[in-house]
């Protein structure tokens, strides 16, 4: 069964740092894309990132470019979201999302609640 | 960037009603990279449609998808009280995004 878990979420201050983890179980992360997505609560989707299958290519949507860097470790079978010089407006529940068949997220986690606040 | 417009913003209808979903784009989208999801309150999103009209794995007939270009539409052929929910469009060309959704809620 394709689980994906993340982890990480939590308070932080503006300017200050966090790093997301999502663990995938049932598939090899390797053989997919994947990707970030992000909901402020009561709002709508916004794609944040994604990954090749082989990890030769990233894209970051042009809000979060040179803040956060998407990575996975494939020992572990572990997406990450490393977020650097935070603000209120990245205050969000963050998704990951397997990336199937003709860019569609076919799998996503539960979501971690993000809150960049002082 | 593609921009995707999503209409009606709210859908109110009855159980057993057919509803059209609407998704536009502001440029074409190639290969029918064009997606639907369905999400509800305190949940993930769902994948419905895929490449514009292909029902993902467990999806009900009821749902299908249509169009090409820059019109896409999500059709419900009889709203079930599970249907009630948020729907969204996504694209991928270069890079990817979500239209705002559409909200199905009972009338």
């Amino acid at each position: 069964e394709v689980q994906l878990v993340e982890s990480g979420g939590g308070l932080v201050q503006p300017g200050g740092s966090l790093r997301l983890s999502c663990a995938a179980s049932g598939f090899t992360l390797s053989h997919y894309w994947m990707h970030w997505v992000r909901q402020v609560p009561g709002k709508g989707l916004v794609w944040v990132s994604r990954i090749t299958n082989d990890g030769s290519s990233t894209t970051y949507a042009d809000s979060v470019k040179g803040r956060f860097t998407i990575s996975r470790d494939t020992a572990k079978n572990t997406l990450y979201l490393q977020m650097n010089s935070l603000r209120a407006e990245d205050t969000a529940v963050y998704y990951c999302g397997r990336g199937g068949v003709t860019a569609a997220l076919d799998y996503w986690g539960q979501g971690t609640l993000v809150t960049v606040s002082s | 960037e593609i921009v995707l417009t999503q209409s009606p913003g709210t859908l109110s209808l009855s159980p057993g009603e057919r509803a059209t979903l609407s998704c536009r784009a502001s440029q074409s989208i190639s290969n029918n990279y064009l997606v639907w999801y369905q999400q509800k309150p305190g949940q993930a999103p769902r994948l419905l449609i895929y490449g514009a009209s292909t029902r993902a794995t467990g999806i009900p007939d009821r749902f299908s998808g249509s169009g090409s270009g820059t019109d896409f539409t999500l059709t419900i052929g009889r709203l079930e009280p599970e249907d009630f929910a948020v729907y969204y469009c996504q694209q991928y060309t270069t890079s990817f995004t979500f239209g705002p959704g559409t909200k199905v809620d009972i009338k």
